[in-house]
């Protein structure tokens, strides 16, 4: 059952180290949804990404952050300098197309401690 | 500011004791709403997507309704493994999930 597939599942890093999240979408999806779920918070929407584009990423914060969805290969979210407040759990979410009718299927997520 | 509310926070029901779980939502030209399961160390779970105000859709102990300013999820008969967090979602006028904190269920035996 070829689900979302996020890795690593768990990762550690030390202040002013840069992070890097993987997402390989369901097979056939070609739409990619990023979100982060501090502690005690809800799950919050950081990016959107088809192939080779960001469509909306009015979720990211203005510094640091970046994320990639490249022709072949998966989605990248990448977190340079993290500090304390990165500390969370990230979700993906992959659907076959944007829209009403596609609901959004989630990975398992990959929690981001920071020392 | 648009926002997605879930009450309770929390719930602790005996097996076989049915109850609601309430998602109110402020968000204007509502498209849909979603409705997820989370359990513990595990992504959500998509369970219902519900389009217009009065729609129903049933899915073994779980039917979910929609109004013009909220929806229910109703748990039926429930059973230990039902225990998990329910979380409501809805879109506007972008694919992007707006979500609420959820309501933890306990289902005890």
């Amino acid at each position: 059952n070829a689900g979302v597939m996020q890795n690593p599942r768990h990762l550690v890093r030390r202040r002013g180290q840069e992070a890097r999240l993987r997402c390989s979408p369901m097979k056939g999806h070609s739409h990619v949804y990023w979100y982060r779920q501090l502690p005690e918070e809800g799950l919050k929407f950081m990016v959107y990404l088809q192939k080779e584009n960001i469509i909306d990423e009015s979720g990211m914060p203005k510094e640091r952050f970046s994320a990639e969805f490249p022709k072949e290969g998966p989605s990248i979210l990448r977190i340079q300098q993290v500090v304390r407040g990165d500390s969370a759990a990230y979700f993906c979410a992959s659907s076959p197309a944007g829209g009403l009718n596609q609901p959004q299927h989630f990975g398992d997520g990959t929690r981001l401690s920071i020392l | 500011e648009d926002q997605v509310t879930q009450s309770p926070e929390a719930l602790r029901l005996q097996e076989g004791e049915s109850s609601s779980l309430n998602c109110s939502y402020t968000v204007s030209g509502l498209r849909g709403l979603f409705w997820y399961r989370q359990d513990p160390g595990k992504g959500p779970e998509f369970l219902f997507t519900l389009y217009s105000a009065g729609e129903e859709k049933e899915k073994e102990r779980l039917k979910a309704t929609l109004t013009k300013k909220e929806s229910f999820l109703h748990i039926t008969a429930p059973k230990p493994e039902d225990s998990a967090t329910y979380l409501c979602a809805v879109t506007y006028n972008t694919d992007k999930l707006i979500f609420g904190t959820g309501t933890r269920l306990q289902v005890f035996p």
